[in-house]
């Protein structure tokens, strides 16, 4: 099973609303990653957690705020977003950080959020 | 860091006619190149990938090539099908594994 769960689906939410993004995965892997993307670009790296401690944010505005509770769970705490958020928020697993030979990186559907 | 460019952006071909998208890199460093298929509305979805000890792989009509030295790699569909039509992106990892660097896309068309 390489499933990577994401809820919900779809999120409208305005400028002032507080919201949260979920990802789940059963597959026992230690690396949980946030991306942003774009309508026919590529996904763009937001945040990496490792054994559930943050290892990378690209510089990320503080109104993405992230949290891995435990190794299966993954949020994406949001509050004061912009029009220009508006995107496809996927999440990703791969078994082991930081060993090459294991970092298939598996993709969510995603979440399609509206900035309104 | 990782630069990754990746062509071209849009391609088209009648079903049956192979395909190639073909990537760069600058890291020598990077040793881990997957690609990923994006159907309209889906998730990105691993369709081959190749590590910096192999040549080539080869899975059914997709196989990718590595040529180390000139730091590039590509993606060869054969026999391709209308169900083939997505957005294709390269990327490349390095030693710590966790940093995908990805291609800037490629939107195949196959038209039947």
């Amino acid at each position: 099973d390489t499933e990577v769960t994401q809820t919900p689906k779809h999120l409208v939410m305005g400028m002032t609303n507080k919201k949260s993004l979920k990802c789940e995965q059963h597959m026992g892997h230690r690396a949980m990653y946030w991306y942003k993307q774009k309508a026919k670009k590529p996904p763009e790296l937001m945040f990496v957690y490792s054994y559930e401690k943050l290892s990378i944010n690209e510089s990320v505005p503080s109104r993405f705020s992230p949290e891995c509770p435990n190794s299966s769970l993954l949020n994406l705490h949001l509050h004061a977003l912009q029009p220009e958020d508006s995107a496809l928020y996927l999440c990703a697993s791969s078994q082991a950080p930081s060993l090459p030979a294991k970092n298939i990186q598996y993709f969510g559907a995603g979440t399609r959020l509206s900035v309104l | 860091g990782e630069n990754v460019e990746q062509h071209p952006s849009t391609l088209s071909v009648q079903e049956g006619d192979s395909a190639v998208i073909k990537c760069t890199y600058s890291d020598s460093a990077s040793n881990y190149f997957p690609w990923y298929k994006q159907e309209l509305g889906k998730r990105p979805q691993l369709i081959i990938d190749i590590r910096s000890n192999v040549g080539e792989k080869k899975d059914q009509r997709i196989a990718v090539t590595l040529n180390k030295t000139a730091k590039h790699f590509s993606l060869h569909i054969t026999e391709t099908q209308p169900e083939d039509s997505a957005v294709y992106f390269c990327a490349a990892s390095g030693i710590t594994g966790n940093q995908f660097y990805f291609g800037t896309g490629t939107s195949l068309t196959v038209i039947p």
